[in-house]
């Protein structure tokens, strides 16, 4: 069975690009979690997606945005990026219908902005 | 979500037991307590999770106290692989994504010694 996939593994952006991450999440799972790690620092929640819906968000600024799609896959899109968005970008998912089993992560995308 | 103190750093030697302790003395009838470790640059792996019996995988063993205040993950035969920030995560059973998917706290650094 195939892991949550992510790519790129590494994006290099210039300050004030937008820069989009991509994350397939196991076969027949349908909840998607973005999460952003900076240096140094622990995981801080970003986004949820459930059956194509953002059920919730972190405390992040509107520019940190997504979607699912039907095929359960998700975007994360980082608009006006700014410097201190240079963070690790690791997304989990999950079966929603097991709801005691554990999340499963990707090996995430690096982020640099410039 | 019931919140988690782990000790910031432990060594332990090559071969022997390593023993985690987290306490989570605020946790709820319906919350289970979940493991997951990362190595560096990686993304978080999952390792046990358990509700209030003692809990064996192929990684590890999880111990939890009959009060369900604290609990100890145990390593039983340490490798240099496994150093990594231990993370130690309550989570209720219903609670789906949640507000936040897993809380993340700071974790244990745990060093393997040869």
């Amino acid at each position: 069975e195939a892991g949550v996939t992510q790519s790129p593994t590494h994006l290099i952006k210039t300050r004030g690009q937008q820069a989009t991450l991509r994350c397939s999440p196991i076969s027949g799972h349908t909840s998607v979690y973005w999460y952003q790690q900076a240096l140094g620092l622990g995981l801080q929640f970003l986004l949820w997606y459930d059956e194509g819906e953002e059920r919730n968000r972190g405390n992040f600024p509107p520019r940190f945005s997504g979607r699912q799609f039907p095929n359960y896959s998700s975007e994360l899109n980082v608009n006006a990026l700014e410097l201190e968005d240079s963070a690790l970008y690791l997304c989990a998912s999950r079966d929603e219908g097991r709801t005691n089993y554990g999340y499963t992560f990707g090996s995430g995308t690096r982020l640099t902005v410039v | 979500d019931a919140k988690t103190t782990q000790p910031p750093s432990m060594d332990c030697a090559e071969g022997r037991a390593a023993n985690l302790p987290c306490n989570h003395s605020t946790i709820s009838g319906n919350e289970y307590v979940y493991w997951y470790r990362q190595i560096h640059s990686q993304g978080p792996q999952y390792i046990i999770h358990g509700l209030k019996n003692n809990e064996t995988n192929e990684m590890a063993s999880l111990i939890i106290t009959e009060d369900r205040k604290s609990s100890t993950l145990i390593l039983p035969h340490a490798t240099l692989r496994d150093t990594a920030v231990y993370y130690c995560i309550v989570r209720g059973v219903y609670s789906g994504g949640g507000a936040d998917g897993l809380t993340f706290g700071k974790g244990t650094h745990l060093i393997i010694q040869p």
